[in-house]
Parts: structure tokens; sequence; C-alpha cells
């Protein structure tokens, strides 16, 4: 299965923390993907990563991958309790992303 | 901003009917995919189309469960006899080109069997 891996499955911080979630794959990937999904609503796209690029900043989103390694990091700066939800990583082939279990994050006000 | 919608948002039936679940993908895209994720757990992908046809399907996507766009703007999942393991929610996504772009979901519908 080509479908990425999140770590941890739960993370709990305060606002104004930053929040570091993993992500690791099996297969080589076109693209790598981030998804946030607020509890019970739809999946909304955060950042893509192409596999030829090793860092991508969107706001207060970091992006890195390492295909070396197949593995990718999502990092969330000064987090707020609006960014409380599931957060997946998807990879990307030509037909199809595969998404993992995602990282579910809670921001404590 | 264009949207994926999907309708109905929940559907509550009996073990052996038949559902349909709709969609309407964003208007200028060309791949439409569906996604199922049961409560609390992973988002399974279920199938893609592309060109009036499926590019690829998953184990999940047996005989039970067809697929069609019906006209320039509908997209429907089809379970033709519904069992308890349905029960999920279903998400549908579009994009405009495939192995490049973001997929835009619409907010699920969710079936519950009974």
């Amino acid at each position: 299965s080509q479908q990425g891996e999140e770590d941890p499955q739960a993370l709990s911080i305060q606002e104004g923390e930053n929040a570091t979630m993993n992500c690791s794959y099996k297969t080589s990937i076109n693209n790598l993907q981030w998804y946030r999904q607020n509890s019970g609503r739809g999946l909304v796209h955060l950042i893509l990563i192409r596999s030829n690029e090793r860092e991508k900043h969107s706001g207060r989103l970091r992006v890195t991958l390492d295909t070396s390694k197949k593995s990718s990091s999502l990092l969330i700066t000064a987090s707020r309790a609006a960014d409380t939800a599931s957060y997946f990583c998807a990879t990307d082939s030509d037909y199809k992303l595969s998404f993992g279990a995602g990282t579910t994050v809670t921001v404590r006000a | 901003e264009p949207e994926v919608t999907q309708t109905p948002s929940h559907q509550v039936t009996q073990m052996g009917q038949e559902v349909i679940l709709r969609c309407v993908p964003i208007s200028n895209h060309l791949y439409f995919y569906w996604y199922r994720q049961i409560l609390g757990q992973k988002v399974e992908f279920l199938v893609s189309f592309y060109n009036n046809e499926i590019s690829e399907k998953s184990e999940i996507f047996d005989d039970q469960f067809s697929v069609e766009r019906p006209d320039g703007s509908n997209f429907t999942l089809k379970i033709r006899s519904t069992k308890l393991e349905d029960s999920a929610m279903y998400f549908c996504a579009s994009r405009q080109g495939a192995g490049t772009g973001e997929l835009f979901f619409g907010e699920g519908s969710r079936l519950t069997v009974l």
C-alpha cells in the first residue's frame, strides 16, 4: 500500500504552541498533500509538496518532504483553538490520493 | 467559490435496500472520486472516474457498488444491496488534473444502514 501513515495519532497542545505531525509512506509518489478535517465535515486541502521539493510554507504551515526516507512532516506554528481538527497526509499517484489514518490535534485555549 | 455538493446529507436505509448518493463536482474538473470514512477511522479510497469510465477502484468497491455520470453535472454512487458495514460517511471529490493538484471534497453523505 502506498498510503501515508501519520504519527502521532493524537496531539494535545496549548494555544500558541507549535504542533508537529509526521507521515510515512511506502512507494514513490508524484506529490504529497496535507488535508484538514473538522469533526463531521469534508476534507479541506492545506498544502501540496511535489516529489522534487524539500520544504514548503503557507502561512503558519510548514511542510517538509524527505523522499529518501519516504516521510513528511507538517508543522503548525503558533496554534489557535480554531486549529483543532484532524490532519491527514495523502500520497498522490496518477489515479488516486491515498490517505493515512490522521492525527487528531486538540488546541487548548 | 466553486464547491462540490453532495446529496443527501444523511440517509437512513434498511439492510438490503439500494441507495444512490449524488454529487455535483466542480464544473471544469475532469477527475472524480468517491471515498468513504467509517466513524473515527481513516478515509478510504473507493473509486476514481475519468472520461466516463473507472480509472481505478479499491477492493472495497465490489460488485455491489457502481458509479455513473448520467449527465454533464452529476456523479453518482450506487450501492445495490446495502449491508450494515456500509454505514459510513461517503465523500465525493473532484480535481482538474490527475496526479498534479488538490482534491476538492464535498461535505459528505452520511449513510446509516439498519
